[in-house]
């Protein structure tokens, strides 16, 4: 299947900072990609769709000022969260659509693990 | 009501054991439909797509029933590495996921 990367698998800042998260397609051009947190034991919660070109569309109770998203390639989406807190310590996952052949498919990044102290 | 919902489980089966899920959906309109496979504290995995008519993959078996609107997944000779949260997901233009089924396979 197609290859999606993220960076950092890990980062653990200071409250107040911003982090930045990287989601990348590695062999196929993805007008979309989606950016969903995941609280423990708890299912995935899309946060915002990234258009290529265009503004995020963010979901009902997502801070958009809060959590800054820039597509500005095919193969490249970031995810910052600014002044970051402790509740905002989660494991952030990036998916991108490949149209593919036979439709779309989504594939998944392995996920950022945000720790806020 | 949610748009897509599963029972969290656990289910505990044994090696061998059959085992089937259950995903239902509110959207009636919905075409297609996913089978996501995530392990602790990793990203989810495409396991199986679901259309219409259904779909089989070695020991693994998805149905779409319309009527009812739910989808199913079927796991036939369970392995301990099936062990794993099993995630269905919807079909509008993102995707939106139930809760995941936790399944713990035992020898």
């Amino acid at each position: 299947g197609a290859v999606v990367s993220q960076h950092p698998s890990r980062v653990i800042c200071k409250s107040g900072t911003s982090v930045k998260i990287e989601c990348r397609s590695l062999d196929f051009q993805a007008t979309t990609m989606f950016w969903y947190r995941q609280f423990p034991k708890q299912s995935l919660m899309l946060m915002a769709t990234s258009n290529e070109g265009s503004k995020a569309t963010y979901e009902q109770g997502v801070e958009k000022d809060k959590f800054l998203i820039n597509h500005a390639s095919l193969t490249l989406s970031t995810l910052t969260v600014t002044s970051a807190h402790p509740e905002d310590s989660s494991f952030y996952i990036c998916s991108a659509r490949d149209p593919g052949v036979y439709g779309d498919t989504q594939y998944f990044g392995p996920g950022t693990r945000l720790t806020v102290l | 009501r949610k748009e897509v919902e599963q029972d969290p489980g656990p289910f505990n089966v044994p090696e061998g054991a059959t085992v089937a899920f259950n995903c239902t959906y509110s959207n009636s309109a919905s075409q297609s439909f996913f089978w996501y496979r995530q392990d602790c504290r990793k990203e989810p995995k495409l396991l199986m797509s679901v259309y219409s008519s259904g779909n089989e993959d070695g020991r693994f078996t998805a149905q779409l029933n319309r009527a009812s609107q739910y989808i199913s997944l079927l796991i036939r000779d369970s392995k301990l590495s099936d062990s794993a949260t099993y995630l269905c997901v919807g079909p509008t233009d993102k995707l939106i996921f139930g809760t995941g089924t936790r399944l713990q396979v035992f020898p």
